[in-house]
């Protein structure tokens, strides 16, 4: 069936570090793929999506591009925040499928 | 625009007792999703529906959980009776119908802890 897998974490970084984390997923056909984050005490919001093989989506300074070639979609940020602190889930929605499956997430703890 | 609204955002209950959660979706969203998520981990999809219809209950533990969307918008999902590893966070979903349905918008869940 369709997975998604994450770079475990936690992950911690200083303020203005670059940040990448990796998403490598399984599916049949072309799937969209997504990156969701979820801030303490929140609910899941939607960070960025692309939906074909080479789009690049972003969003609040983070990018990801779909590389169907190595089935994945990696979270990248240049320069990061300490309000980035969160847990990130990557995600993806089968062609059609209209579900979501998501990674374990990774959560993201930023120092100043 | 509301998002997605649910109740309680908190509930403690003791095993064998029944609990139900409510979601609100946004205007006009047609399909609505229940989903679980465990502590660590990546929410997992329990129903869906579109408009009333229950399309994908297919991962719906259906001996303890039931869930329905009268008329079409608020949903409530139950647990009767709760067991402890029910404990977990429940999260609710929609998305609009047409362009842009791949696109789920989540409420921001109900921590249900199981004593």
């Amino acid at each position: 069936g369709d997975s998604v897998t994450q770079m475990e974490g936690p992950v911690t970084l200083s303020e203005e570090a670059f940040l990448t984390i990796n998403c490598t997923y399984t599916a049949t056909g072309y799937p969209s793929l997504f990156w969701y984050v979820q801030y303490p005490g929140e609910g899941l919001q939607l960070l960025l999506k692309a939906t074909k093989a080479d789009d690049k989506g972003s969003n609040k300074g983070f990018e990801a591009t779909y590389r169907k070639e190595t089935t994945s979609f990696h979270l990248e940020k240049g320069s990061v925040q300490v309000s980035d602190s969160a847990v990130y889930f990557c995600a993806l929605s089968a062609w059609g499928a209209q579900k979501l499956v998501f990674g374990q997430g990774t959560r993201l703890t930023i120092n100043p | 625009e509301a998002g997605v609204v649910q109740s309680p955002r908190y509930k403690i209950i003791e095993k064998k007792q029944p609990v139900a959660f409510w979601c609100n979706p946004i205007s006009g969203h047609n399909t609505l999703y229940w989903y679980l998520q465990n502590l660590g981990q990546g929410p997992e999809l329990l129903i869906r529906y579109e408009n009333e219809e229950a399309v994908d209950d297919s991962q719906l533990p259906k001996d303890r959980f039931s869930a329905e969307r009268l008329k079409g918008v608020d949903s409530t999902l139950k647990i009767q009776p709760a067991e402890l590893g029910d404990s977990a966070v429940y999260l609710c979903a929609s998305s609009p119908a047409g362009l842009g349905g791949d696109t789920q918008y989540f409420g921001p869940g109900t921590r249900l802890t199981v004593l």
